[in-house]
């Protein structure tokens, strides 16, 4: 199956301050995922990255907040912007390949 | 827009038990249907999945799942359940022509007694 490098794997971080995330796969992949699992809860997608446009936000996440880079079919980043207690939360990318959806493990954002 | 719901929020029940996990979604189509495991502290672990054909799907660590189309429900079993099954559980929905995305249900919490 697919192998998916993140990191940092977690962090705090200073309110108002921003943080970026990496996100490596093995294998070419048209489009890579973003979600967010808050303490407690599911995750939610935050977008869909396509490479060579612009990422899909869904309702509630924007680009400000949430920019989004896709520089090559292996590579993502995910920067949390101006960061607040409430960021605080687990940010996982992810990628569809023929076993399915195969996840990072995650990157741990604490905000104080 | 498609759902996922999963009714039980927490479930215990003793080591050696028997184990279901219901999981019911919201679509018009056929979904491809996912159950992730998530340790504490870790990230998703796929148990198993459902794109077509058997409707009765194997998973990992004697997990089985079955799709019953007329109910909209992809329930998890486990005959047996051990104390290392402990964890939150995951019911998950894709439909391809929605940009691959997964669509998660809200997550059982599994605690096992001894």
């Amino acid at each position: 199956s697919a192998v998916i490098s993140q990191k940092p794997s977690r962090d705090i971080c200073q309110r108002g301050t921003s943080l970026t995330i990496q996100c490596q796969v093995d294998s070419q992949v048209t489009m890579m995922f973003w979600y967010r699992q808050q303490p407690g809860q599911s995750l939610t997608l935050i977008a869909t990255a396509n490479q060579g446009s612009e990422a899909t936000y869904e309702s509630g996440f924007v680009i400000d907040k949430f920019p989004i880079s896709r520089p090559n079919l292996t590579f993502s980043t995910l920067t949390v912007s101006n960061m607040s207690p409430e960021d605080s939360s687990i940010y996982l990318c992810a990628r569809t390949d023929n076993y399915g959806y195969t996840f990072g493990s995650g990157t741990r954002l604490t905000v104080v | 827009a498609q759902s996922v719901t999963q009714p039980d929020i927490h479930i215990t029940v003793s080591e050696g038990a028997s184990l279901e996990l219901r999981c019911n979604y919201s679509y018009g189509a056929t979904p491809y249907l996912f159950w992730y495991v998530q340790s504490p502290g870790q990230g998703l672990q796929l148990l198993l999945k459902y794109f077509s054909g058997d409707t009765l799907v194997q998973g990992i660590k004697g997990f089985e799942a079955e799709f019953k189309r007329s109910q909209s429900s992809f329930n998890l079993r486990k005959p047996s359940v051990h104390w290392s099954d402990a964890a939150e559980y995951f019911c998950a929905v894709g439909f391809n022509n929605a940009g691959n995305m997964l669509t998660f249900g809200g997550g059982t919490r599994l605690m096992v007694k001894p």
